[in-house]
Formats: C-alpha cells, structure tokens, sequence
C-alpha cells in the first residue's frame, strides 16, 4: 500500500517551453501533497504544500507564476514549471499524506533538464 | 530557527560493521521525526516515526530511537544492500504536515 507515482520519471525541454509532471497516489487518497525539488548533495527543498480543491501555499522564494500546483483531485497533483529555465533543471519530488497513515509517501521523482 | 543536522556527512562501512547515524534538531514543539532512505535518483522510502523521547522503532538490521535533542538510527551488521542515503525529517507544531529535511548521511557498506 501507499505508492506514489510521477510522470514522467524525466524529461528534457528547450529553454522557454512548459514541463507538466503529475502526482498520483494510486492506492489511498491524498488529503495533502507536497512537491519537493532536490539539487545534487543537497537534500529536499520544499516548494509548495497543495490541498485537493484549493490554491496552493508556496514556501517563501519559490515563484507561484513559474510553478504552477493544481490539485484537482484526492489523487492526482500537477506541477506546471512555465517558461523552463537551464537554472530549473533539478530533480522534483512529490509526496502524498492520506490514507490513515501519518507520513509522507514520496513518488520516484522526476528529472528536468532544460537545455 | 528551526534546524535539523545530520551527522556525518559520509560513512562508509565494512559488511557487519554495525554503526549509528546521527540527527540533531533544534525545533520548536516537536510533532514527530522521520527518516527515510532514499536510493540514487529515486524518491525517498519511508522508515520510522518517532513521536517522544525514549521511543524506539525497529525494522530488520535498523533501529531508531529518540531523545529530547537527537534521534540515532542504528545499523547492525550492515549488507551492502543497506547502501543508500539515510534522511532524517521532523514536523513541528503548527506546519501541519510539513516537514524539514536534513541533509542526509550517504552510507556505503563493502562486501
């Protein structure tokens, strides 16, 4: 139980384009979804929190123009990186709290690299 | 400010040698601390929470325990398949759900 999915698992874009990923939690449904990105040697970043059916809180420095979250459902979350950069290329990770459980389950991440 | 540090940085193992990692927080109002292993290029797995001092949590050749100031995950007799990156994670009162991560102890076990 408790499996997060992301897709896709990477994807490479030109400069100026949009890159869409999508958080499904397949087995439980998702009250919170969080969407994480990870630079190489560093650990989690958190950029945003999203609840299913409102607009997403965004951590401080992180742009809510350029990351779009839509949490449409208790089991999907998308994020939207607009106009992609070479300086966003990074590793994003969504996670999903639900279920009963209290923890976060992380999906296998996606890996963005903008040429 | 809320702070969460992992020691070391890098550990490297011989098969069987057991050791313990380290993770200190400063936060205020702790509402549980987790850690997760997380493999290259792969989102992070979910290991324990632990919620107050003196709990301990154990699965297979891990444990993990908790004081007022720290959480230890233990290793016994570590296989190289126990090779990965160990995050520690607490929540705080008032972040709902949110969490802030350590920077991890990248653990290499040899055969």
């Amino acid at each position: 139980g408790a499996v997060v999915s992301q897709h896709p698992s990477w994807v490479i874009c030109k400069s100026g384009t949009s890159v869409k990923i999508e958080c499904r939690s397949l087995d439980f449904q998702a009250t919170t979804m969080f969407w994480y990105r990870q630079f190489p040697k560093q650990s989690l970043m958190l950029m945003a929190t999203s609840n299913e059916g409102s607009k997403a809180t965004y951590e401080q420095g992180v742009e809510k123009d350029k990351f779009l979250i839509n949490h449409a459902s208790l089991t999907l979350s998308t994020l939207t990186v607009t106009s992609a950069h070479p300086e966003d290329s990074s590793f994003y990770i969504c996670s999903a709290h639900g279920g009963g459980a209290d923890t976060q389950y992380f999906g296998p991440g996606t890996r963005l690299t903008v040429l | 400010e809320d702070q969460v540090t992992q020691s070391p940085e890098a550990l490297r193992l011989q098969e069987g040698e057991s050791s313990s990692l380290n993770c200190s927080y400063t936060v205020s109002g702790l509402r549980g601390l987790f850690w997760y292993r997380q493999d290259p290029g792969k989102g992070p797995e979910f290991l324990f929470t632990l919620y107050s001092a003196g709990e301990e949590k154990e699965k297979e050749r891990l444990k993990a325990t908790l004081t007022k100031k720290e959480s230890f995950l233990h290793i016994t007799a570590p296989k190289p398949e126990d090779s990965a990156t160990y995050l520690c994670a607490v929540r705080i009162s008032g972040g709902y759900q949110k969490v802030t991560f350590g920077i991890g102890t990248k653990l290499q076990v040899i055969p």
